[in-house]
């Protein structure tokens, strides 16, 4: 069965440190990946996305993520975080092709930004 | 604004007492999806739907149902609410383009459930 495991649950950083969350997803074929942002009282809103092509993506709000896909990974960076960008963040995973269309999700990493 | 909506935002209610919990989309997609979000272990998926009168169990279906019976609405639905069901629900749909499934997800801003 497909799953997907961020490393990192509650990661605490000062403004203008770098950020990498890690992210690893168990499936042979071929991946969409994606990362999710939920700021405090807020829906998901996507950050990034990879289908194919170019391994480094980048994202909104200077976000970026590599899909190493002999390591099955798909890690987040950001080289300066801002304390708004406290929330929390999903890894998520679908096959392809989906006869579901579902998302398999990360347990999620709660960042918070001391200013 | 495209926008997925789910009413109500908060819900407290009792064992046993059925409710629905709405969810619209005005971006004309075909697919929908219900997740619950549980601390520690992320988005679940409890039931999807390709299109109208198309639904299918997802993850953890049981003490749920859905209905779509127009294209913008997916409404989930505890008949009989327990305890186990407190979570913070999301509504999500999707555009469906064939081939490979570029399955970009647009979410509402979730149902926070208690049960009783």
């Amino acid at each position: 069965a497909q799953s997907v495991s961020q490393h990192n649950h509650h990661v605490i950083l000062s403004e203008a440190a770098s950020l990498e969350l890690g992210c690893n997803y168990s499936y042979g074929g071929t991946v969409n990946l994606f990362w999710y942002v939920q700021y405090p009282g807020q829906h998901l809103q996507l950050l990034l996305k990879y289908f194919s092509g170019d391994p480094l993506v980048k994202g909104i709000k200077g976000f970026e993520a590599e899909f190493i896909k002999s390591k099955f990974s798909f890690n987040l960076r950001k080289p300066s975080v801002q304390w708004s960008d406290t929330a929390e963040y999903f890894c998520a995973v679908n096959a392809v092709p989906s006869n579901t269309g579902k998302l398999i999700f990360g347990q999620g990493t709660t960042l918070q930004v001391k200013p | 604004e495209a926008q997925v909506t789910q009413n109500p935002r908060y819900l407290i209610t009792v064992t046993g007492k059925k409710l629905t919990v709405t969810c619209s989309q005005n971006m004309n997609h075909e697919y929908m999806s219900w997740y619950r979000q549980d601390p520690g272990l992320g988005l679940r998926q409890i039931y999807y739907s390709m299109n109208v009168e198309v639904t299918d169990k997802g993850d953890v279906p049981e003490g749920y149902k859905v209905s779509r019976k127009e294209k913008r609405n997916f409404p989930l639905i505890l008949e009989s609410p327990s305890p186990n069901q407190t979570s913070l629900y999301f509504c999500a749909s999707s555009p469906r383009t064939s081939g490979i499934a570029k399955n970009i997800q647009y979410f509402g801003a979730g149902t926070r459930l208690s049960v009783l």
